[in-house]
């Protein structure tokens, strides 16, 4: 089946430290991968996506690499600012009809 | 350029009392998903409709809800006969085609009491 794990939260750090988000995954084919974040009541909001193997996605400083030999998409930045303070959804999916979410990792960055 | 639409944002209803849900999907996408988000926990998908059509209700529960994606009009998520177990926040995503990023509205947060 298809399913997603993330790493557990909260996560905190310290406003220009490095994020890493760990994210693997288990699918059957050949999955297409998110990451979305989601800001205190609201929805969530497409942050980037890989679509096929070695792929890299990016946006607004984040990054993730689709790795199939390790079934991973962990999500990096190399210097994380307050207003990243959201959590973090892992997603993916095979047919189009539903994604798989994470359970999500939840962000706070202190100045 | 609207987003998905959902409403309302919070819905208070009464064990046994029913609950509507509304979307209307962004301009354009043709594709509606429900999802489910219990606290502390990662969305659940509960179905896929088209216009008329539900194409995937795998995650919906088998008694007391039901969802409609009418020609005209918003998609509808309908719960009968709340129970407290129902309360979540229930988000609508929409997508132009399959296998597109899906974009979500900001949840309709439902409580029951």
């Amino acid at each position: 089946g298809n399913s997603v794990t993330q790493m557990e939260g909260p996560v905190t750090l310290s406003e220009e430290a490095f994020l890493t988000i760990n994210c693997t995954y288990t699918a059957t084919g050949y999955p297409s991968l998110f990451w979305y974040v989601q800001y205190p009541g609201e929805g969530l909001q497409l942050l980037l996506k890989a679509t096929k193997a070695d792929d890299k996605g990016s946006n607004k400083g984040f990054e993730a690499t689709y790795r199939k030999e390790t079934t991973s998409f962990h999500l990096e930045k190399g210097s994380v600012q307050v207003s990243d303070s959201a959590v973090y959804f892992c997603a993916l999916t095979n047919t189009g009809n539903q994604f798989y979410f994470g359970t999500g990792t939840s962000l706070t960055v202190i100045p | 350029n609207a987003g998905v639409m959902q409403n309302p944002r919070h819905l208070v209803r009464r064990r046994g009392q029913e609950a509507r849900l509304r979307c209307s999907p962004m301009k354009g996408h043709s594709h509606v998903y429900w999802y489910r988000q219990l606290p502390e926990e990662g969305l659940k998908f509960m179905v896929y409709l088209q216009k008329e059509n539900i194409i995937d209700e795998s995650g919906m529960p088998k008694e007391r809800f039901s969802a409609e994606f009418p020609k005209e009009g918003p998609s509808i998520l309908r719960i009968q006969q709340v129970v407290r177990g129902d309360s979540a926040a229930y988000f609508c995503a929409s997508s132009p085609s399959q296998n597109q990023p899906q974009h979500f509205g900001d949840g309709t947060r439902l409580s029951i009491l």
